[in-house]
């Protein structure tokens, strides 16, 4: 069954702290991964997208690494800002083209 | 473009009530996908249509719940009769043929059953 598995659950931190937080999968074959932030009271939005052959990719603060082999992803932010807390979701599209989706890593960021 | 658009946002209703929830996807998107998402099970992809066909419905909780996609620019899910247990938000989402997995949502419907 493909599943993916996302941790810490929740995490604070104080403002302008980096933050790191994971991803594992099961989904096979693996098509890509994404990385979802949704705010609170709104619909999730994608910040970064990695297909196999990616290992990094940026988008400003958040930099999403991959690691196709052991399937495991992870989603940094670097010198956090209060409109970073979200919650983060970790999706991975199989050849079903169909997501999996985990249940994301709720970060507050405090001033 | 005004991106997904979902009414109502908030709906509250009774036990046994029939709810009819509505979405419009983004324009010249064929891909439409229903999800629930709840603080004890996250997101659960509900049905997907591609080109108005519902591909995948294998979501959908039971009977009570059943989705429409008339057209391009429509879909509909509805709960009949409600349960409390069917209180969540729920999002729709759409997606263009291309990249049929990089999904735009909308802001998502606010049901509480009381």
């Amino acid at each position: 069954k493909n599943q993916v598995e996302q941790s810490p659950q929740s995490l604070i931190i104080l403002e302008g702290k980096n933050c790191t937080l994971q991803c594992n999968y099961t989904v096979s074959p693996f098509s890509n991964l994404r990385w979802y932030k949704q705010d609170t009271g709104r619909g999730p939005v994608s910040l970064t997208i990695m297909t196999f052959s990616e290992n990094t990719k940026s988008n400003g603060r958040y930099t999403a690494t991959l690691d196709a082999d052991t399937k495991q992803s992870s989603l940094h932010i670097t010198a956090s800002q209060l409109s970073d807390s979200a919650s983060y979701i970790c999706v991975v599209t199989g050849g079903s083209y169909i997501p999996t989706f985990g249940r994301g890593t709720s970060l507050i960021v405090h001033p | 473009d005004a991106g997904v658009i979902q009414s109502p946002r908030h709906e509250v209703t009774e036990m046994g009530q029939e709810v009819t929830l509505r979405c419009k996807p983004i324009s010249g998107h064929n891909s439409l996908f229903w999800y629930r998402q709840t603080m004890m099970r996250g997101l659960e992809l509900l049905i997907y249509f591609n080109n108005n066909v519902p591909i995948d419905d294998s979501g959908m909780p039971e009977d009570r719940f059943s989705a429409k996609m008339p057209n391009a620019s429509f879909s509909t899910l509805k709960i009949q009769p409600s349960e409390p247990r069917d209180s969540a938000v729920y999002f729709c989402a759409s997606s263009s043929g291309t990249r049929v997995d990089e999904q735009f949502f909308g802001p998502g419907t606010r049901l509480t059953v009381l």
